[in-house]
């Protein structure tokens, strides 16, 4: 275990929907990434936020955001889905801004995301 | 920019043989480089580290990796494989400094290691 938590575990829904995806960090732990695994793309950096702010983004759509609230969870939004949406989405948390020496990110076990 | 390329989405070894899982990287600073596992149903988890200290990197479940630079090579070994080390492998590059911000750690696409008995 972890300690990083992602509900809901798997989701089904259809295209033009917009789900909600929650990330619950390790205890302490300040920074949290947002991946998408899919068989096509592999794992893709989305999204790092540290403390509450945005810190970098990668492959992320525009129809894609996130955020990360003052008790340090966070959730990504994904709207107007589409088939190439469904993947596996993973939450990772870190203790401090940048990994650096430590090299270690915590990941959940993923959301995952099914459209139809 | 840094990129790391797998040889090999697919390996299988039998029981007790030598694993192999091949790692190059590309990165224009010098890199920290990483090896995780992603056991079925589960999340990844860090196998071992490279930061620019010993070349020779040893992690968990008798896994070790040696840093090449002259080859940019990363590559993974055990020297006896086990039925439990059946999962998929990703190697990972960050740039050792920040470079506009926070570090991104970039995958490569990952190997699925087969053990057969």
């Amino acid at each position: 275990d972890s300690g990083v938590t992602q509900t809901p575990k798997h989701l089904i829904t259809a295209t033009g929907q917009r789900v909600t995806l929650r990330c619950s960090p390790r205890s302490g732990d300040l920074s949290v990434y947002w991946y998408q695994q899919s068989l096509d793309q592999g794992l893709q950096f989305l999204i790092h936020y540290y403390n509450g702010e945005e810190r970098a983004k990668g492959n992320i759509l525009e129809r894609f955001s996130a955020q990360q609230f003052p008790d340090l969870h966070s959730e990504l939004n994904l709207s107007s889905l589409e088939l190439g949406d469904s993947a596996l989405y993973f939450c990772a948390s870190s203790v401090g801004y940048s990994w650096g020496k430590t090299g270690e990110l915590f990941f959940g076990e993923g959301s995952r995301l099914t459209v139809l | 920019a840094q990129s790391v390329t797998q040889l090999g989405s697919h390996v299988s070894v039998s029981e007790g043989a030598l694993v192999l899982l091949r790692c190059n990287y590309s990165s224009s600073v010098p890199p920290y480089l990483f090896w995780y596992v992603q056991y079925p149903n589960q999340g990844l988890q860090l196998l071992l580290k490279y930061t620019s200290a010993a070349t020779l990197v040893k992690g968990i479940n008798g896994f070790e990796a040696e840093f090449k630079k002259s080859e940019t090579s990363f590559h993974l070994t055990k020297p006896s494989a086990h039925m439990s080390d059946a999962a998929e492998y990703f190697c990972a590059v960050s740039p050792q400094r920040k470079l506009q911000g926070a570090q991104k750690l970039v995958f490569g696409q990952g190997t699925r290691l087969t053990i057969n008995p």
